[in-house]
């Protein structure tokens, strides 16, 4: 258990849709990142919050957002969902998320799988 | 071209085997990491190395960066290291992971 939960497990849900996954991070992480997996693009890194403020973007679609909360649990909002939105969406958190200069080790939560049909 | 390449793309092993999987990455970096994907979708952080070598029970990594190349290995494989190895560089400020693509193993008793 790397201390990172994600709700919901499973989202099976239409096209046109609109969904809210949520994450909280481990026990004193500050950092947030949130990624895609995708059977045609693999792993790929979307957004990260650091303390509440956005501090980096990926391939991150204009039809998705997200945000980090002040207790630090974060949400990612994805709206008018296409069938190839259908992914694994993970969560993962570190202490400081690159603050420090350092590179540091990410914790990940056990995935959001979300079915768009 | 992408910017980290995974080879092989699948290997299969039998027990006890010695097993290597390697990863070269294109772009500069601060850290590769080598990350555990279990069919069960849920993926564990193995390593985070900057040079040379970690261990770590059974499994060994290490990292040239001159070459932008490293190397996965387990030692006397078993049938629960079968999994999805997955190599990640990370640079700059911000920590954030691109990655390979992946290596499917499969350790046969």
């Amino acid at each position: 258990d790397s201390g990172v939960t994600q709700t919901p497990k499973h989202l099976i849900t239409a096209t046109g849709q609109r969904v809210t996954l949520r994450c909280s991070p481990r026990s004193g992480d500050l950092s947030v990142y949130w990624y895609q997996q995708s059977l045609d693009q693999g792993l790929q890194f979307l957004i990260q919050y650091y303390n509440g403020e956005e501090r980096a973007k990926g391939n991150i679609l204009e039809r998705f957002s997200a945000q980090q909360f002040p207790d630090l649990h974060s949400e990612l909002n994805l709206s008018s969902l296409e069938l190839g939105d259908s992914a694994l969406y993970f969560c993962a958190s570190s202490v400081a998320g690159g603050a420090s200069g350092a590179q540091e080790t990410q914790y990940f939560g056990p995935g959001t799988r979300l079915l768009v049909l | 071209k992408n910017e980290v390449e995974q080879s092989p793309q699948n290997l299969t092993a039998q027990e006890g085997e010695f097993i290597t999987i390697n990863c070269s990455y294109s772009v500069g970096i601060s850290a590769l990491h080598w990350l555990q994907q279990h069919p069960g979708g849920g993926i564990v952080s193995l390593f985070m190395l900057s040079s040379g070598k970690k261990k770590h029970g059974r499994l060994i990594a290490t990292i040239n960066i001159q070459e932008k190349h490293s190397s996965l290995h387990i030692t006397a494989s078993h049938p629960r290291d079968s999994a999805v190895y997955i190599c990640a560089v990370g640079g700059g400020a911000t920590n954030k992971l691109i990655f390979g693509t992946g290596t499917l193993l499969a350790v046969q008793p």
